[in-house]
């Protein structure tokens, strides 16, 4: 069974400060590495997909990177505002033939940015 | 903006009554999938479909849930008889499965879920 691990559970951080948040991941045959953002009371919004031939992608103040060797990705969001704190969670999909098949959600980093 | 509707939001049931949940993808999608979201045990997948056919169920109690898509534009999930240890946020997602045109993914679009408590 795919393991996805996310530490820290919760972080809180002063605004305006840099931050990485950071994911780790037991299968060697992964597919595409995913980030969303979980507001409360809110489904899963999707930030960056890394595919597999990926290093890492960028989305304004975001920047996702995935080193398949060492089974770790890492979300690093920039000049952090309010407005990030939500729940981050990263998912990998293994590879299969299927596509979009089964992805295995880490618990969650809650973030909370201090004004 | 195309998003991903979950009808009801809220459902609060009573042991042993049905509950059916309801999800109209993003048009176009060809993947849809039910996750389960609580506490303990964070997101789980339910089950799957890709173009209307599912995929994969072995994450669903198969003695009380049921998922199918009559159409392309309707998902359901449904529980009978509900118990109390169903309580959870129900999620819908939907995707567009291109690999063997593009050789990449599209992200999973989520609905904003159905909270369902049985008391």
């Amino acid at each position: 069974k795919q393991e996805v691990t996310q530490i820290p559970a919760a972080l809180s951080v002063p605004e305006g400060e840099n931050l990485v948040l950071n994911c780790s991941f037991t299968d060697s045959a992964i597919y595409n590495l995913q980030w969303f953002r979980q507001d409360p009371g809110k489904g899963l919004t999707s930030l960056l997909l890394i595919q597999s031939s990926q290093r890492e992608q960028t989305s304004g103040r975001l920047n996702a990177s995935l080193d398949k060797s060492s089974g770790r990705s890492t979300l690093y969001i920039a000049a952090s505002q309010p407005g990030d704190s939500a729940t981050y969670l990263c998912a990998e999909q293994g590879g299969t033939n299927f596509g979009n098949e089964k992805l295995t959600f880490g618990t969650g980093t809650r973030l909370t940015i201090i004004p | 903006d195309a998003r991903v509707t979950q009808t009801p939001r809220h459902k609060v049931t009573e042991m042993g009554q049905e509950v059916t949940m309801r999800c109209q993808p993003i048009l176009g999608h060809n993947t849809v999938f039910w996750y389960r979201q609580t506490m303990m045990q964070g997101l789980e997948l339910l089950a799957y479909f890709r173009n209307r056919a599912p995929l994969d169920d072995s994450g669903m109690p198969k003695d009380r849930f049921s998922a199918e898509m009559p159409d392309a534009t309707l998902a359901t999930l449904k529980i009978q008889p509900s118990e109390p240890r169903d309580s959870a946020v129900y999620f819908c997602a939907s995707g567009l499965d291109q690999i063997s045109r593009t050789g990449q993914n599209s992200p999973l679009h989520f609905g904003n879920g159905t909270r369902l408590t049985v008391t």
